[in-house]
């Protein structure tokens, strides 16, 4: 799987997006970039994938850059309870049946 | 939603004692697996399983650990002899690993204290 570069620490007004970077410049052809988050020690939680288009859900965006070197998890309305640590996790998938590979991710702070 | 459940919460053992971690995947997952996290650490996966038998194990999961789906609901985290070094917080996840549904689903954990 190849390794993920994410900064340490965020802070985002309440009500603001947050947009989260990672720097996958190793990655493959067939992986593909997910993201987790982990509130307090609480198990981590899935938020979103994506290949190379941009992906939204309900929770959140991922924008892809067309090298696909690097992307952006994007919050839209951060609020409080969104204090967390994201993980940016670059894999083989969707049907891998595989280890998650966590680093430290990214501790983002939502401000009131 | 469905979702993973653990149990115990907390336990508190000595070491040299034998601890059984349990956890009830989603009912229609077919993959499962444990991670650990030692406080302020990164999480680090212990091992998967599927179709009553080990697919991978990392470095930690030795001698010492092994695991089970006793029922068609449990599966359960032993660790035989505890050391202080096992305390951490052990999560269970299971996923269907679809196109559709590729995301692991954990519990909420199990704060494992060796003294």
């Amino acid at each position: 799987d190849a390794k993920t570069t994410q900064p340490p620490s965020m802070d985002c007004a309440e009500g603001r997006a947050a947009n989260l970077p990672c720097n996958h410049s190793t990655i493959s052809g067939n992986e593909y970039v997910y993201w987790y988050r982990q509130i307090h020690s609480q198990g981590p939680q899935y938020i979103i994938h994506g290949l190379k288009n941009n992906e939204t859900n309900e929770m959140a965006s991922l924008i892809i850059t067309e090298d696909r070197k690097s992307s952006t998890l994007i919050l839209p309305h951060a609020t409080l309870r969104d204090t967390a640590v994201y993980y940016c996790i670059v894999r083989v998938g969707p049907s891998n049946t595989g280890k998650l590979i966590f680093g430290q991710g990214t501790t983002l702070q939502v401000k009131p | 939603e469905p979702e993973v459940t653990q149990t115990p919460s907390h336990q508190v053992t000595q070491m040299g004692q034998e601890v059984i971690l349990r956890c009830v995947p989603i009912s229609n997952h077919l993959y499962f697996y444990w991670y650990r996290q030692i406080l302020g650490q990164k999480v680090e996966f212990l091992v998967s399983f599927y179709n009553n038998e080990i697919s991978e194990k990392s470095e930690i999961f030795d001698d010492q650990f092994s695991v089970e789906r006793p029922d068609g609901s449990n599966f359960t985290l032993k660790i035989r002899s505890t050391k202080l070094e096992d305390s951490a917080m052990y999560f269970c996840a299971s996923s269907e690993v679809t196109e559709v549904r590729p995301e692991q689903y954990f519990g909420p954990g199990t704060r494992l204290t060796v003294t």
